[in-house]
């Protein structure tokens, strides 16, 4: 079936630092594929999305591009932030000949960002 | 504000009992999901709904129960058959089919 592999945390990182947050993906058909972030206590929430191959998703100056060659979708964000210490979940979902799209889930890789 | 509303924020069941999450959303959005957290890993499907009077099991649906009489709401029961109750829940509504989730603040469920 569908999976996301998603790199281990914590990735602990100084302020102004380049991150990435590796995402790999096995899917049948064509997913789209997102990032969720989710602060201490609270749901989730999207961060970016891409719904083809090639399509880059940006959002709060974070990036991902959907690379079909390689099913990766990993995030980057050229300089972090203290208040970008958070859970980084990436999913897939793809219609199943129409029924429903389910969200598949990594297992989430924590940030944590020193000042 | 269009949102979806999860309550209560923090839920304990005593042995045997059922508990009820309740998830609101005046989002319009026709489907709706339940997702279970554990620490650690990621998140669970336990039930969907793609539209009123109509459900489905998702991965990890043994020991819960839900209902969908109205488009805005999705209760989630947890049944006294769900011996590993503790864990964080979460509600997501979806508009179009190719439209991303929107979730909930969460419930968090512990055993007394």
């Amino acid at each position: 079936g569908d999976s996301v592999t998603q790199m281990e945390g914590p990735v602990t990182l100084s302020e102004e630092a380049f991150l990435t947050i590796n995402c790999t993906y096995t899917a049948t058909g064509y997913p789209s594929l997102f990032w969720y972030v989710q602060y201490p206590g609270e749901g989730l929430q999207l961060l970016l999305k891409a719904t083809k191959a090639d399509d880059k998703g940006s959002n709060k100056g974070f990036e991902a591009t959907y690379r079909k060659e390689t099913t990766s979708f990993h995030l980057e964000k050229g300089s972090v932030q203290v208040s970008d210490s958070a859970v980084y979940f990436c999913a897939l979902t793809e219609l199943y000949g129409g029924a429903t799209n389910k969200l598949i889930f990594g297992t989430g890789t924590l940030l944590a960002v020193q000042p | 504000d269009g949102g979806i509303t999860q309550s209560p924020k923090y839920l304990f069941r005593k042995e045997g009992q059922n508990v009820t999450l309740s998830c609101e959303q005046n989002l319009n959005h026709d489907a709706m999901y339940w997702y279970r957290q554990d620490p650690g890993q990621g998140l669970r499907l336990i039930y969907y709904s793609q539209i009123v009077n109509d459900f489905q099991k998702g991965d990890i649906a043994e020991g819960y129960s839900v209902s969908r009489e109205k488009k805005e709401s999705f209760p989630l029961t947890v049944t006294s058959a769900q011996k590993n109750p503790t864990a964080f829940y979460l509600c997501a509504s979806r508009g179009g089919w190719d439209q991303p989730q929107h979730f909930g603040d969460g419930t968090r469920l512990s055993i007394l």
